[in-house]
């Protein structure tokens, strides 16, 4: 099946500063990389998806990257707020269930 | 339709126990899913459902869980006969299947369970 392995685990960051989180997957057939933010005592929300055919999405201070040649994706978060604090899960799948990343404990420093 | 729903929230049991969890997903989803998580981990896959067949388990689904939809709406997921080490967050989740491909779910807010 699919592995998904998600750096760094933890990432604290000063207020204004960008934030980057990277992930690479096994599967090269795999064609859909969605991003999750987790809130304490939440189920993971949704807050960007990229799909293969598409090299970079942005979304507000949002943006993924995918590199399919190396299998590896990226969220970049620019100019963090306190509000950004939350763990943060990458996931690949192709038509089926998605494979998760263990998550990024994101702490903004105000 | 306010998103996906799980009850209860929280649920304590003792060991050897029974539970059963409900997920009642957004109403033109017609795919559902249960996966588990644990503390410092992302969610992990049990089963999912097209409608109200289940098309997929994962091999952490062990004899002792069962899962149903029986109508194509909402889910239930039992343990049967509880063990510590099922004490985890029990997540449901929702999407539209066009055919075109996986779209991103909706999770709800998850079932804690703690076996004591």
């Amino acid at each position: 099946g699919e592995n998904v392995e998600q750096h760094p685990s933890t990432l604290s960051v000063q207020e204004g500063d960008s934030a980057v989180i990277k992930c690479t997957y096994s599967d090269s057939a795999s064609n859909y990389f969605p991003w999750y933010k987790q809130e304490l005592g939440k189920g993971p929300q949704l807050i960007i998806d990229i799909r293969s055919n598409v090299g970079e999405k942005k979304d507000q201070r949002i943006a993924v990257t995918l590199n399919k040649t190396a299998k590896h994706f990226s969220l970049h978060i620019t100019e963090t707020q306190p509000e950004d604090s939350a763990v943060y899960f990458c996931a690949a799948s192709r038509r089926r269930n998605p494979s998760f990343g263990a998550g990024t404990t994101v702490t903004v420093r105000a | 339709d306010t998103g996906v729903s799980q009850d209860p929230r929280h649920k304590i049991t003792k060991r050897g126990q029974n539970v059963t969890f409900r997920c009642d997903p957004i109403s033109e989803h017609n795919r559902l899913y249960w996966y588990r998580q644990t503390l410092g981990q992302g969610p992990e896959f049990l089963t999912y459902f097209q409608n109200e067949a289940q098309l997929e388990k994962s091999r952490l689904l062990s004899d002792r869980f069962s899962a149903e939809r029986p109508k194509g709406s909402f889910s239930t997921l039992e343990i049967q006969r509880t063990e510590q080490g099922d004490s985890a967050m029990y997540l449901c989740a929702s999407s539209q299947d066009p055919g075109q491909g996986i779209y991103g779910y909706t999770f709800g807010s998850g079932t804690r369970l703690t076996v004591v």
